[in-house]
Order: C-alpha cells, then structure tokens, then sequence
C-alpha cells in the first residue's frame, strides 16, 4: 500500500514551458486534491475532485487545469508555467468513515522552480 | 469564509521543555479540527484529530482539546524531542454541499528543538 505518490519529486522549467504532474492513490478514495505550499501562506487549495469524473476550482486555480483520468489518478497541468507558479505541490486524497469523520492523505510533493 | 490562525514561529525549545502551538478558528458550522506535520523536505502527515466539541486527539505524545466555546485546538506536548523538529499546521475541515468540501490550513509553525 503506498499510498498516495507523485510524479516528479522536482521539476525546473522555463518561463512558458508547460507540464503535467502526476498523483495516483491505492486507497480507493473518492476524493482527490491539489494544493500548493508557499512560504508563510500554508497550503492553499487549487483543483480539488470529489469523484471519477468531477472537477471544481479552489481558492487559486488560475493558470492550471486538471484531469481526472479514473479513481486512482489526479493530474494538475501548467499549460504556460509562470514564474509566480514556483512552489512546491501536494496531491491529497480523502478518506470519509461511515461516521462521517474525514481525513486527508498526503503525498511527498512536487517542488518546481519556473525560471 | 472558514480561517485558521496560528502561533508564528519559529518556536525553539530545549529537548524535555514544555510545548504549547495556539490555534484559533472561525467557521460557519461545525468543523472537524487537525494537526499535520511537515519533516524536512517531506509531505504532511496526520498527527492527530478531533471530529467533535471536547474531544481530545491525542499521538506520539502531541495531544490538543477542540473547545467550542475558545474556538481553540491548541497543541500540547509535555516534554519535546529533537525529532519532533518539524513544521506543525493546523486545520480545519466542514463537508459543504454545493462548494468545495476542503481543508483550510494555518499558515504553519516551525518548531526547533534543541540539545
């Protein structure tokens, strides 16, 4: 069981340069999300999935779109990256008990740098 | 809108000292409050959670109490280690309907302890 994984660990492209990170999980979550961690901001919320097929925009999803290809899988695309998309980014996925009680996993990050 | 507000860090410590990371809350309803840690270089990881009024989440000998009437879920650890070294976030999570059901994170406190 590993959990939730990403694809890559780092990533440095040029201003314009587009590419796709990639997220899958082996829990069998229906839910799935993209953040982005920021120096003295925590994590802010871009794309968020809440089942196969589904997609919504969170707090900051200007400039990223995303695809969700089938339940294990979560991809977040920079069609022109920025220099202001520099970050590091964290997939998530969540499991709900039948009580209702929620929690997110986390994986490693993707830490990219657009020069 | 839901926020979470944290004491900003860094905290530095003398390993067996006393830890105490404030976290307030605002929310519209009733969330469900977290604690996730951050190691070097790593994801976040669960550290422990409360679903309810007066509930204590408790791990590794990190414990924090949801109080409804402080809106607080403050983290407590009696004696600290240096591998407790890391970034703490607190968060918060209300299952909405018709909007993003998501976690909405603190800004993040870095920790230090020392020999």
């Amino acid at each position: 069981n590993a959990g939730v994984t990403q694809t890559p660990k780092f990533q440095v492209l040029k201003t314009g340069q587009s590419m796709t990170l990639q997220c899958a999980q082996d829990m069998n979550h229906n839910s799935m999300y993209w953040y982005r961690q920021d120096p003295g901001m925590g994590l802010r919320l871009i794309y968020y999935s809440a089942s196969e097929g589904t997609t919504d925009k969170g707090e900051v999803p200007n400039g990223y779109n995303v695809s969700r290809l089938n339940k294990r899988e979560f991809s977040l695309r920079l069609e022109s990256a920025a220099p202001s998309q520099t970050s590091v980014y964290f997939c998530a996925s969540r499991f709900e008990d039948r009580q209702g009680s929620s929690t997110q996993y986390f994986g490693p990050g993707t830490r990219l740098t657009v020069l | 809108g839901d926020s979470v507000t944290q004491m900003e860090g860094p905290v530095t410590l003398s390993e067996e000292a006393f830890l105490t990371i404030n976290c307030t809350y605002t929310a519209t309803g009733y969330p469900s409050l977290f604690w996730y840690v951050q190691y070097p270089g790593e994801g976040l990881q669960l550290l422990l959670k409360a679903t309810k009024a007066d509930d204590k989440g408790s791990n590794k000998g990190f414990e924090a109490t949801y109080r409804k009437e402080t809106t607080s879920f403050h983290l407590e650890k009696g004696s600290v280690q240096v591998s407790d070294s890391a970034v703490y976030f607190c968060a918060l999570f209300i299952t909405n309907t018709g909007t993003a059901s998501k976690l909405t994170f603190g800004t993040g406190t870095r920790l230090q302890v020392t020999l």
